[in-house]
């Protein structure tokens, strides 16, 4: 069964600290994992796209890495922002076509003063 | 580009009362997705348009549920009759193509309340 897991399910952090979100899939055939961000009331938005031969991506304070021999995605936060409160939400795409991507349900990232 | 433009932003009705959720995709994106967001099951893909065409309606839940897109800048999803358990955040979405790099634009999403 294709299946998308994420964790923590929440996390609450201080402002300057980083973090890492997990991401455990057993989506099968892997084309891309792709990790979005979805602030409060907002819909998401992409932050990085990993194919099955790229194990690192980088945007701005965002990493992400990924290892598709055991199926693994994280996201890691360096030097965290109040901005950076948001669900992160783990998407993996199974190949082309809308009803081939499977979702994560999210990690809802809390960053205090 | 304002985006993918949806509204209302909020709603909240009474059961059996139908609803109605509106989008309005990017200009220029052929395809149109509709998402159902809820805490226990994240985010589902209910339908999608090329074209205006639906192609993919199997995500829709039953037959209460029903969706169309009249034109290129405009797609409905409709409820009725409501339900509680239908109390979620939909989302509606647009994007170029279908291919698997391909980026979706999501609107800000519509959040029901169904009492």
């Amino acid at each position: 069964k294709n299946q998308v897991e994420q964790s923590p399910q929440s996390l609450i952090i201080l402002e300057g600290k980083n973090c890492t979100l997990q991401c455990n899939y057993t989506v099968s055939p892997f084309s891309n994992l792709r990790w979005y961000k979805q602030d409060t009331g907002r819909g998401p938005v992409s932050l990085t796209i990993m194919t099955f031969s790229e194990n690192t991506k980088s945007n701005g304070r965002y990493t992400a890495t990924l290892d598709a021999d055991t199926k693994q995605s994280s996201l890691h936060i360096t030097a965290s922002q109040l901005s950076d409160s948001a669900s992160y939400i783990c998407v993996v795409s199974a190949g082309d076509g809308a009803n081939n991507l499977f979702f994560g349900t999210g990690t809802r990232l809390t960053v205090i003063p | 580009d304002a985006g993918v433009i949806q509204s209302p932003r909020h709603e909240v009705t009474e059961m059996g009362q139908e609803v109605t959720l509106r989008c309005k995709p990017i200009s220029g994106h052929d395809y149109l997705f509709w998402y159902r967001q809820t805490m226990m099951r994240g985010l589902e893909l209910l339908i999608y348009f090329n074209n205006n065409v639906p192609i993919d309606d199997s995500g829709m839940p039953e037959d209460r549920f029903s969706a169309k897109m009249p034109n290129a800048s405009f797609s409905t999803l409709k409820i009725q009759p409501s339900e509680p358990r239908d109390s979620a955040v939909y989302f509606c979405a647009s994007s170029t193509e279908t291919g698997s790099r391909v980026t979706q634009y999501f609107g800000p999403g519509t959040r029901l309340l169904v009492l």
